[in-house]
């Protein structure tokens, strides 16, 4: 089946630095690919989608300038968190999809759990 | 804008018991519906999925209904074991390919 990874799995910066997460699609070629995050106890909430080539569209109220997203390839995403403040820390969770698979299901990356101290 | 509401919140059940989480969406113009396990601190494993063409998806225990008209999903868990205790999140895609998440039911089996 698809697998979609994420690197790094778990991630502690400081206040005011920046890290960045990488998504992969492993075995198939990912047109689109989407950025969700995840608080304790709460549901996913998309960020941003991206498209190969071009740049991401972003939810209300999600900041771009803070939250860069590139998908220079078509099976490698990043997520750039700039000057990450403690409010930023959160369950970071990609996902991918290709026209080329059945139907449009989107397959998930295992998620990247950032704190920011 | 696609609204997705998972009732209950949590739920505890004791090993053995069949039982039922509901998931409703405010758009019936939907493309598919998709269930999916998320164990605390993990990602998503994806359960079901149903196209809007279809009513219902079933994979060994688990059987996911759909009711694209009155905007309501339900997925039964048959025969609860410990290891079902997870999040159990409904997500819906609509015409536009956005996936829209409930807030989830959290399951807790009890030996």
């Amino acid at each position: 089946g698809a697998v979609v990874s994420q690197h790094p799995s778990w991630v502690i910066c400081k206040s005011g630095t920046s890290v960045k997460i990488e998504c992969r699609s492993l075995d198939f070629q990912a047109t689109t690919m989407f950025w969700y995050r995840q608080f304790p106890k709460q549901s996913l909430m998309l960020m941003a989608t991206s498209n190969e080539g071009s740049k991401a569209t972003y939810e209300q109220g999600v900041e771009k300038d803070k939250f860069l997203i590139n998908h220079a390839s078509l099976t490698l995403s990043t997520l750039t968190v700039t000057s990450a403040h403690p409010e930023d820390s959160s369950f970071y969770i990609c996902s991918a999809r290709s026209p080329g698979l059945a139907g449009i299901e989107q397959y998930f990356g295992p998620g990247t759990r950032l704190t920011v101290t | 804008k696609q609204e997705v509401t998972q009732i209950p919140a949590a739920l505890s059940v004791p090993e053995g018991e069949n039982l039922v989480l509901n998931c409703s969406f405010t758009d019936s113009a939907i493309y598919n519906l998709q269930w999916f396990r998320q164990d605390p601190g993990k990602g998503l494993t994806s359960l079901l999925l149903i196209q809007s063409s279809q009513r219902e998806q079933t994979s060994g225990r688990l059987n996911a209904s759909l009711d694209k008209s009155s905007g309501r999903s339900t997925l039964y868990i048959a025969a609860s074991q410990p290891g079902d205790s997870a999040t159990y999140l409904c997500a819906v895609n609509d015409n536009n390919n956005d996936m829209r998440f409930g807030a989830g039911t959290r399951l807790t089996v009890k030996p």
